[in-house]
């Protein structure tokens, strides 16, 4: 168990819906990492909060937006949902900006159908 | 803008033989970090081992050793006395020291292990 908990661990829900994924990271982890698994991309960073703020964006969708909360936690907003968003969404967390080790919850798998 | 490859999308071994994963990255980056992951059919992603591209030394952990060639951009990851619980995905990251602190992966390589 490395103490990143991620919710729900699936979804299924109809194109042209929202959805939000949720992520506690480990207890005194200030960074909040997502990424994004699929067949065809791979694994790709999606974004990056550090205590709060946003630190770097990757490939993310504009229909897809995250926030980091004072308690931590971060979501993960999904709308307007295609058929090609489903994949596994990882979230990891670490203890600060320059940790070389992050440590990965075991994901959310969403399927669009 | 990194990038990791890994070449071998399937690799198989029998069960207590030795097998080496490779991976090839590029950077124009002299200090970085590099990192091999497990994905077992859980899903879970699992570190397995860390370089620090400034140290010479290879790292190690327990079965898992990897050889880093820093000059020829590879990082390949030997494991021994393989073990069925060592079958999963193994992906090779990059990630910069400075800048965006996330990880680049590689398409991954498929291990299975023969009894």
């Amino acid at each position: 168990d490395s103490g990143v908990t991620q919710t729900p661990k699936h979804l299924i829900t109809a194109t042209g819906q929202r959805v939000t994924l949720r992520c506690s990271p480990r207890s005194g982890d200030l960074s909040v990492y997502w990424y994004q698994q699929s067949l065809d991309q791979g694994l790709q960073f999606l974004i990056h909060y550090y205590n709060g703020e946003e630190r770097a964006k990757g490939n993310i969708l504009e229909r897809f937006s995250a926030q980091q909360f004072p308690d931590l936690h971060s979501e993960l907003n999904l709308s307007s949902l295609e058929l090609g968003d489903s994949a596994l969404y990882f979230c990891a967390s670490s203890v600060r900006v320059e940790n070389t080790e992050a440590f990965f919850g075991q994901g959310t798998r969403l399927t669009v159908v | 803008a990194q990038t990791v490859t890994q070449s071998q999308p399937e690799m198989s071994v029998q069960e207590a033989e030795t097998v080496t994963l490779s991976c090839t990255y590029d950077t124009s980056e002299s200090d970085y970090y590099l990192f091999w992951y497990k994905q077992p059919p859980s899903r879970q992603m699992i570190l397995v081992i860390r370089q620090e591209a400034y140290k010479q030394q290879n790292a190690t952990e327990n079965r898992f050793s990897v050889n880093f060639q820093k000059a020829a951009k590879s990082f390949s990851l030997k494991i021994s006395d393989s073990q069925l619980g060592d079958a999963a995905m193994y992906f090779c990251a990059y990630r910069s020291v400075k800048g965006a602190q996330k990880l680049v992966f590689g398409q991954g390589t498929r291990l299975t292990i023969n009894p």
